[in-house]
């Protein structure tokens, strides 16, 4: 079965310092992959996707992702965390080729910057 | 451009009770999807649409209804209402092909006493 995992269901971090969240995934065939962030009482934002080609993403707000293949992980980093960054992030994956497929999405894992 | 609306923001109903939740997308998107939000569940797909007049179950599609009659409105209709489905409901859409991204709507926060 196709399935999204994010291990950890909260991070706190301290304002300044680098922040990882994780997402691994387990899909028969070649993925992409996406982090969406949802803060307080929204919807959820489209933060950075990969698709093909170089394994480091970058998106808004200042945060990346690194594909690992042979890991199968898409974890979401940032060198230095604000306050502002604390929300719920969310890891989703859909596969290749299938112009129909839907998004698997993770649990969620919440993120407290704490200053 | 007002992106991604839903309406109402929030609603109570009783068990037993019907009502359509409205979804409307200005962004001429071909691809919209109901999905309800439960504490540490994420989002679980309840219907999509690929098109006007194509519809389809996603994961958790019992007790919903959808139509697409028009690209721009994808309603949700709860038939009979009852506390299990009590959630918050976002409404999603994108333009064509899974590698692009999905725009949300802000959601409807919905109790069912």
């Amino acid at each position: 079965a196709q399935s999204v995992a994010q291990p950890e269901d909260q991070v706190n971090v301290a304002e300044g310092n680098p922040l990882t969240v994780k997402c691994t995934y387990s899909v028969s065939g070649n993925p992409y992959l996406f982090w969406y962030v949802q803060y307080p009482n929204r919807g959820l934002q489209f933060l950075l996707k990969y698709i093909t080609g170089d394994n480091l993403v970058k998106g808004s707000y200042g945060f990346e992702a690194e594909f690992n293949k042979s890991q199968t992980s898409f974890h979401l980093k940032k060198p230095s965390a604000l306050v502002s960054d604390s929300a719920l992030y969310f890891c989703a994956v859909t596969l290749r080729g299938d112009s129909n497929y839907q998004l698997i999405w993770g649990a969620g894992t919440k993120l407290i910057i704490k200053p | 451009n007002a992106g991604v609306t839903q309406t109402p923001k929030f609603q109570v109903l009783k068990t037993g009770q019907s009502m359509t939740l409205q979804c409307a997308q200005d962004m001429n998107h071909e691809y919209m999807s109901w999905y309800r939000q439960d504490p540490g569940m994420g989002l679980r797909l309840i219907h999509y649409s690929v098109g006007a007049g194509i519809t389809d179950q996603g994961e958790v599609p019992n007790g919903y209804n959808v139509s697409r009659s028009t690209t721009e409105d994808f309603p949700l209709r709860l038939l009979s209402a009852a506390p299990s489905q009590t959630s918050v409901y976002f409404c999603a859409s994108r333009p064509g092909q899974t590698y692009n991204e999905q725009f949300f709507g802000p959601g409807t926060r919905l109790t069912v006493l």
